[in-house]
């Protein structure tokens, strides 16, 4: 299993809001190693889209927004859109492995 | 504009070997850690291990260490990741990503991926 925990799974309907959670550890986000989020849509390579725990890359609607507190990290998505629908993850550094980690994944469906 | 353009997808044989590429452009090659990023159909993302390009440091995962093998030749701005036998279980889509600012950071941008197929 992966280092990170996400929820495999969130839906919504359009316009609301969804969170999705990644929790870590002592080592990783924990340890205070920034956490940062990637939107894949299926075939597709994944895309920036949160970095260095609460910021928006250029481009990225202000609909996401990132937050981290102790040894988790959340996405939040709001005004759902259709074009949302997408695998999310996050991503920080492990100091026992000293390299990078992902979260397992979480598939958003837009109902 | 900073991109970093893979090879293209491969069909091998269990116990083949393998090199493929990714090649970065728009920046200062040897200024910046490349990662190597697996995910398996189906799955999701995984760290296999990075490189620095300025002198060839590398470090690997503990799943991957002694699996692959990553490589860079900064006269032509590529970065490589190769397998001297290939298994089945290697059948999976590659990701190359750039740390634009340090190893502890953020992947931006990602290559288009190389898709690896491994069967008899």
């Amino acid at each position: 299993q992966s280092v990170l925990t996400q929820p495999p799974s969130v839906s919504g309907a359009p316009g609301q809001r969804v969170t999705i959670s990644c929790t870590g550890s002592s080592s990783n986000i924990g340890a205070g190693y920034d956490v940062h989020w990637y939107q894949q849509v299926p075939g597709t390579a994944p895309k920036l889209l949160i970095y260095d725990n609460t910021n928006r890359p250029s481009g990225v609607p202000d609909r996401f927004s990132g937050s981290k507190s102790g040894t988790s990290a959340s996405l939040a998505i709001s005004g759902l859109q259709a074009e949302d629908e997408a695998d999310y993850y996050c991503q920080s550094f492990d100091s026992g492995l000293s390299g990078s980690v992902f979260g397992g994944g979480t598939k958003l469906a837009v109902l | 504009e900073v991109q970093l353009v893979q090879s293209g997808a491969e069909v091998k044989k269990p116990g083949e070997s393998l090199k493929i590429s990714c090649k970065g452009s728009g920046y200062t090659f040897t200024g910046y850690w490349i990662a190597w990023v697996r995910q398996m159909p189906g799955k999701g993302l995984e760290w296999m291990g990075i490189i620095y390009p300025g002198d060839s440091y590398t470090r690997y995962s503990p799943s991957f260490q002694g699996q692959v093998t990553i490589s860079a030749d900064k006269s032509i701005n590529t970065a490589y990741l190769q397998w001297t036998s290939l298994k089945a279980s290697d059948t999976a889509m590659y990701y190359c990503a750039r740390h634009p600012k340090n190893r502890y950071n953020r992947f931006d941008p990602w290559g288009q991926g190389t898709l690896v197929t491994v069967s008899s």
